[in-house]
């Protein structure tokens, strides 16, 4: 069964500071793994979209990288904004319904 | 691309009502997937339709739980006898393979 997790749970930090956001799963055999925002109260807004075949998307101020074999994925924040704070959450597709496994998320905090 | 609607936003109810959402999907897409997620944590996966077919069901969805999908258009999702464990929020997804796209979820408070 594939699980995910994410470190750290909670993270703040100043504005303009660049961050690491990070996501395991113990299940290598994966055709994708996606990173999810959400806002309070709110639903998911995807942001970025790895294929198994490929090893990091940019979009933006957002770069996430794949390593498969060693279960691994990060999302990295250049330049942070106060806006940037929400929960960022990884998914990786499982199951014959491609359906998504989630980690818990990080909730992250930046501070004007 | 009118996005993912979900309704009602907010749903307060006392222990042992029925309850029922709804979920209307992007047209386009015919794979539309229930999740529901309790504060602090990941969403966690209910069910999924291909079209108007409920394909999958997790261990999660209980007895008390039915979902359908009628025509492949927009999905429902009720709630038997409610209980205070079934408080969390529930969403809504639509997608093609991998394009996810939820909606901004119906927040259930059972009293």
């Amino acid at each position: 069964k594939q699980e995910v997790t994410q470190i750290p749970a909670a993270l703040s930090v100043p504005e303009g500071e660049n961050l690491v956001l990070n996501c395991s799963f113990t299940d290598s055999a994966i055709y994708n793994l996606q990173w999810f925002r959400q806002d309070p109260g709110k639903g998911l807004t995807s942001l970025l979209l790895i294929q198994s075949s490929q090893r990091e998307q940019t979009s933006g101020r957002l770069n996430a990288s794949l390593d498969k074999s060693s279960g691994r994925s990060t999302l990295y924040i250049a330049a942070s904004q106060p806006g940037d704070s929400a929960t960022y959450l990884c998914a990786v597709p499982s199951g014959s319904a491609r359906q998504l496994t989630f980690g818990s998320g990080t909730q992250l905090t930046v501070l004007p | 691309d009118t996005g993912v609607s979900q309704d009602p936003r907010h749903k307060i109810t006392k222990r042992g009502q029925n309850v029922t959402f709804r979920c209307d999907p992007i047209s386009e897409h015919n794979r539309l997937y229930w999740y529901r997620q309790t504060l602090g944590q990941g969403p966690e996966f209910l069910t999924y339709f291909q079209n108007e077919a409920q394909l999958e069901k997790s261990r999660l969805l209980s007895d008390r739980f039915s979902a359908e999908r009628p025509k492949g258009s927009f999905s429902t999702l009720e709630i038997q006898r409610t209980e205070q464990g079934d408080s969390a929020m529930y969403l809504c997804a639509s997608s093609l393979p991998d394009r996810y796209t939820f909606g901004s979820g119906t927040r259930l408070t059972v009293v």
